[in-house]
């Protein structure tokens, strides 16, 4: 009963190539996110979606494009990959409405993308 | 553009020892939060601070928030190697509790026999 999930945990490709990594959340939270965690470790926000509405859209290559079929799914498709995408893609989740005052997020596993 | 800074960045501790992380933001936030992260894999969340002079402490780890200062500290207390990991600290975005978090570029605490 893994509470944020994500699909799949490993991925090597080529470059150029298009990919797709996955994310589900069974905590019933409002807000779904994708972080990158590079090789330094630093993380940093991608996305942020609630209820399937895109509230935060960082400056992020237009070959990443977020979807979200529903509020307990976020996915992650990746055009034309490149050397550069290789990192660590977290996915997220909270709960940021029904009067909650703070923010406290819980992370999926990681999908670790290495591009050649 | 809102900053957080940890340090040290690198910390190698011998075991019984103690130590505490610092972590300074640029925002007005008066929360704050803090995550471990061990070797290939996810964050798990530590603490979260809601006000100013709150405090939280689970076994040998205690962190504290100071919103004046803008500065958290994560107080460790006769370190053992399981606490080996990386520590991040983290505060809201600009948008506030309904948005991103910011985060520190982490501690990586190494605790030696």
């Amino acid at each position: 009963d893994t509470a944020v999930s994500q699909t799949p945990k490993y991925l090597v490709t080529q470059m150029g190539n298009d990919k797709s990594i996955k994310c589900e959340q069974n905590l019933g939270h409002d807000t779904m996110y994708w972080y990158k965690q590079d090789s330094k470790k630093f993380l940093k926000i991608m996305f942020s979606y609630n209820n399937k509405e895109l509230i935060i859209n960082e400056t992020v290559p237009n070959r990443f494009s977020p979807k979200s079929p529903d509020k307990a799914h976020l996915n992650l498709h990746i055009n034309s990959l490149e050397l550069g995408d290789s990192a660590v893609y977290f996915c997220a989740s909270s709960q940021v409405t029904s009067g909650f005052s703070y923010n406290e997020q819980f992370f999926g596993p990681g999908t670790r993308l290495t591009v050649l | 553009e809102l900053k957080v800074e940890q340090n040290p960045l690198f910390l190698s501790m011998q075991e019984g020892k103690n130590y505490t992380i610092y972590c300074n933001y640029s925002t007005t936030s008066d929360r704050l939060y803090w995550y471990r992260q061990d070797p290939g894999k996810s964050l798990e969340s530590l603490f979260v601070l809601l006000s100013n002079g709150a405090v939280k402490q689970e076994g040998r780890l205690m962190a504290s928030l100071d919103t004046k200062a803008r500065l958290s500290t994560l107080h460790i207390t006769a370190a053992v190697h399981d606490l080996s990991a990386t520590y991040f600290c983290a505060v809201d975005g600009m948008w506030g509790s309904q948005g991103n978090l910011i985060f520190g570029k982490g501690t990586k605490l190494s605790v030696k026999p």
